[in-house]
């Protein structure tokens, strides 16, 4: 079984700019998370699509995150335009289930904005 | 202190000791769950711990789970090098589907 997938793995982009990240979760999980950490600190969720409706978005920090799951199947979620505190990195998990049912993450992308 | 807060933030011990870590939350979970992450990679689940038990085994972990404290303990007996990684506690909330992760306890095992 293939895991979850994300890319790129690391991004590098100018503030003001704009960057899209990828997200493949496992075949047949219909839930699929975005979340991020910054500098360390606590791994912070930024919304949950149940196949392609979200969910919940109460995470997503403000209106230039917009993340889309078409079909779903893989999720994108865009950043623009960028800002420095945007850089961080950003998981993708997915679970199929209940509540309890684990989630398998993505080794994430590393999100640099200079 | 944040949702899910571990505690120490950073632990250093010997190959063969024990390394406890704890967790703090503040609100009405219905599970408890521990997520370890090597460096660079993804988080990867060890274990959950539903609100009504106590406490809970599997291999070289043991977990337990104070509601009444709103905390809870991984321990790791007989730690060896490759135990060396980040642990992350997650509560599973009453109300809310997504779990909510701490900061997390880097842990180093010295060979």
């Amino acid at each position: 079984e293939a895991g979850v997938t994300q890319f790129p793995s690391h991004s590098v982009i100018e503030k003001g700019q704009t960057v899209t990240l990828r997200c493949d979760p496992i075949s047949g999980h219909d839930n699929l998370y975005w979340y991020r950490r910054v500098m360390g600190k606590e791994i912070k969720f930024l919304l949950h699509f149940v196949k392609e409706s979200k969910q919940d978005e109460s995470g997503m920090p403000n209106n230039r995150f917009l993340a889309e799951r078409t079909g779903g199947t893989y999720s994108t979620l865009k950043v623009q335009p960028a800002e420095l505190e945007d850089s961080g990195v950003y998981f993708c998990a997915s679970s199929q289930g209940d509540k309890s049912s684990p989630l398998h993450f993505g080794n994430g992308t590393r999100l640099t904005v200079t | 202190s944040q949702q899910g807060e571990e505690d120490p933030q950073a632990l250093s011990i010997q190959e063969g000791e024990n390394a406890t870590m704890n967790c703090s939350y503040k609100t009405s979970i219905n599970n408890l769950q521990w997520y370890r992450q090597n460096s660079g990679r993804g988080l990867v689940h060890l274990i959950l711990i539903r609100s009504n038990e106590r406490e809970k085994h599997s291999g070289r972990l043991r977990v337990t789970l104070d509601t009444s404290k709103k905390s809870s303990s991984l321990l790791i007996t007989a730690s060896r090098a490759a135990d060396t990684a980040s642990y992350f506690c997650a509560t599973g909330d009453t109300g809310r589907r997504a779990l909510t992760f701490g900061s997390g306890t880097r842990l180093q095992v010295q060979p």
